[in-house]
């Protein structure tokens, strides 16, 4: 496609579950980053891929978070035990350069996950 | 610490003015900041950039000025329009240079 596709768009969860978010990036595109939004907020940084390696992950919130990108394209933000407070929307953005965040980055529309 | 910030959460104009939306950030931030536009259900959109050797620039309806010694950016829209409603955030870059920091984001509203 032309954009950045995230998928499912909506989530719901029961606490306690495991889901997996999956980013398609733009074709190409060496950088790969995800964010977490919180109603209201800006987006918060989770973690940075360049090709299938994940150089930053300083931004999960615990070691319930796991994100990989295992062939430098697709990648799966993968959240385990699910709790309310996760409740957000994840936002991939993938970038051309290799020069990470210094480009422009595009955003997809966000996959918007709700802990019941 | 890398901190971005904005001045007001919500911004309402008359369409036609020119909107203004004001951003200051810390120290520690990135001499390379990014102006987002998000509207509701989509993913943040790039507007515009500015390098830290770099005062002004400009766009299509859209001025960044950066002003280094009070370490603050301002985005201004010239003629606002209704489609110009939408949050929009500053963002700057980490000192590992791996990520974007966004600020919360100012609401602009539009009314014709």
């Amino acid at each position: 496609g032309a954009g950045v596709s995230q998928s499912p768009r909506y989530k719901v969860a029961k606490r306690g579950q495991d889901v997996a978010l999956r980013c398609d990036p733009i074709s190409g595109h060496v950088s790969l980053f995800w964010y977490q939004q919180a109603l209201g907020q800006g987006p918060e940084f989770l973690t940075y891929f360049q090709n299938e390696a994940q150089l930053d992950k300083s931004g999960l919130p615990s070691d319930r978070f796991f994100a990989e990108r295992p062939e430098g394209s697709v990648s799966t933000l993968k959240i385990q035990r699910t709790q309310q407070e996760d409740s957000a929307v994840y936002l991939c953005a993938s970038s051309l350069f290799l020069t990470g965040a210094n480009t422009e980055a595009f955003f997809g529309q966000g996959t918007r996950l709700t802990v019941v | 610490g890398e901190s971005v910030g904005l001045h007001l959460p919500t911004l309402s104009v008359q369409e036609g003015d020119n909107s203004i939306i004001n951003c200051a950030y810390s120290n520690s931030a990135s001499d390379y900041f990014i102006w987002y536009k998000q509207e509701s259900g989509k993913g943040p959109q790039f507007i515009i950039d500015i390098r830290s050797n770099m005062d002004k620039r400009q766009g299509q309806r859209v001025t960044v000025l950066l002003n280094k010694t009070v370490k603050h950016l301002s985005l201004q829209i010239a003629a606002t329009q209704p489609g110009d409603s939408a949050v929009y955030f500053c963002a700057g870059i980490n000192q590992a240079g791996t990520a974007l920091i966004f600020g919360k984001g100012t609401t602009l509203s539009v009314s014709s």
